[in-house]
């Protein structure tokens, strides 16, 4: 079935530090893919999305290629602030059957000023 | 926009008891999702609803969980009766097509005791 698979955390860095999340995915044909973010006490709101091979979704500074020849759209920052402190989550909508978003197992990121 | 309203934010009850968590999509959304968050087993896709119709609940967990959805405006999750290990944050979602994200709601942290 489908899935995704991102690097675990926490992810602790300083201020300014460049930001990498990796994330993976299993699913057939082209999936739309996404990255939300989850704030304390909050509900999972979207960071950003790309829905077909080589898109590029950008928010915030924040930016992820949708990769179809390595299955992959990882999470990208150049210069993080202590305000992006929160739990990212990559997840996949498949683009044939039921509308079942598959979210990976978050990855926490503290930045430290 | 009011965005996914959930209104109660923390529900505690007692085993055996029945429990009901509430709620209102936004507005124009065609697709209604319930998932649990729990730390063990992180995102979990209960059911979700398209123009207020049941079409997956395969992840429901077990008989004592039901939904519904009598109107556009508003759902349901019942249940009942209720055990500890039903404790998780119950998240509401809406949406409107598969390459669209998902709106959340701030969730209901339940607890049962």
């Amino acid at each position: 079935g489908d899935s995704v698979t991102q690097m675990e955390g926490p992810v602790t860095l300083s201020e300014e530090a460049f930001l990498t999340i990796n994330c993976t995915y299993t699913a057939t044909g082209y999936p739309s893919l996404f990255w939300y973010v989850q704030y304390p006490g909050e509900g999972l709101q979207l960071l950003l999305k790309a829905t077909k091979a080589d898109d590029k979704g950008s928010n915030k500074g924040f930016e992820a290629t949708y990769r179809k020849e390595t299955t992959s759209f990882h999470l990208e920052k150049g210069s993080v602030q202590v305000s992006d402190s929160a739990v990212y989550f990559c997840a996949l909508t498949p683009n044939t059957g039921g509308f079942k978003t598959i979210f990976g197992a978050g990855t926490r990121l503290f930045v430290k000023a | 926009d009011a965005g996914v309203i959930q209104s109660t934010r923390h529900e505690v009850t007692e085993m055996g008891q029945e429990v009901t968590l509430r709620c209102k999509p936004i507005s124009g959304h065609d697709y209604l999702f319930w998932y649990r968050q729990t730390m063990m087993r992180g995102l979990e896709l209960l059911i979700y609803f398209n123009n207020n119709v049941p079409i997956d609940d395969s992840g429901m967990p077990e008989d004592r969980f039901s939904a519904k959805m009598p109107n556009a405006s508003f759902s349901t999750l019942k249940i009942q009766p209720s055990e500890p290990r039903d404790s998780a944050v119950y998240f509401c979602a809406s949406s409107t097509n598969r390459d669209s994200p998902l709106h959340f709601g701030n969730g209901t942290r339940l607890t049962v005791t």
